[in-house]
């Protein structure tokens, strides 16, 4: 079993709707948990992290964790193309040790 | 914010030569830093995290005789690619650990290697 999963898509939603990209984890034992953006060719960029259950909004986004299913989600309102990119999960088995899953690829279009 | 600095941007090398990827952390002191590689439309697969002072920590599979990784002060790492051949033609990545916040982690702009 991967450690940190993801359905690697493409995702394809319209301008305008909400796009919902989804995250399971292997270790219970992880702490924080993030969302990277990365366009093609370029390093991650870090649009989210969350640490305890719930939902946290920043503007657009949303993630939700869930650790008694180990599972972190992240919503993007109002998709627009600029958001098309592959969005990376990341894990926090240890402060010093991020485990990254395979990416999906969001597709928005106009 | 924490920048870390990655050199060069993009490189192109002869089969069998060796290559040096530089990392910088700024304005702050990476006593942790790591690396990643990336093949096209696959994930980021760590190659190893580096201790300034100490000897790199490098992930199954990855052969530390042929990535050599020297952490030498605290805002700066290298990795150097020997005896390059096509295979190793990838995104290279670092990122450095910012102590003091859980979510530390800044990367470098990544440097795309290509082997001819």
């Amino acid at each position: 079993q991967k450690e940190v999963e993801q359905n690697s898509g493409p995702l394809s939603v319209p301008e305008g709707a909400i796009a919902s990209l989804n995250c399971t984890y292997s270790d219970r034992g992880s702490q924080s948990f993030f969302w990277y953006r990365q366009y093609s060719g370029k390093s991650p960029e870090l649009i989210m992290s969350i640490y305890s259950n719930g939902d946290k909004e920043d503007g657009r986004f949303t993630a939700q964790l869930n650790k008694a299913s180990q599972y972190v989600s992240l919503l993007i309102r109002d998709s627009q193309p600029s958001d098309s990119a592959t969005y990376l999960c990341a894990v926090n088995l240890r402060l010093s040790d991020m485990r990254f899953g395979a990416g999906t690829r969001l597709t928005v279009k106009p | 914010g924490a920048v870390v600095s990655q050199h060069p941007s993009w490189v192109i090398c002869k089969s069998g030569t060796s290559v040096k990827i530089e990392c910088r952390s700024l304005d702050f002191q990476a006593t942790t830093m790591f690396w990643y590689r990336q093949f096209p439309k696959q994930s980021l697969m760590l190659m190893a995290t580096s201790n300034e002072g100490s000897k790199a920590t490098y992930e199954q599979g990855v052969e530390k005789d042929k990535f050599l990784i020297n952490h030498a002060s605290l805002t700066l790492s290298t990795l150097t690619v020997t005896s390059a051949h096509p295979e190793d033609s990838s995104f290279y990545i670092c990122s450095a650990l910012l102590h003091g916040t859980v979510s530390g982690y800044t990367f470098g702009s990544g440097t795309r290697l290509t082997v001819v």
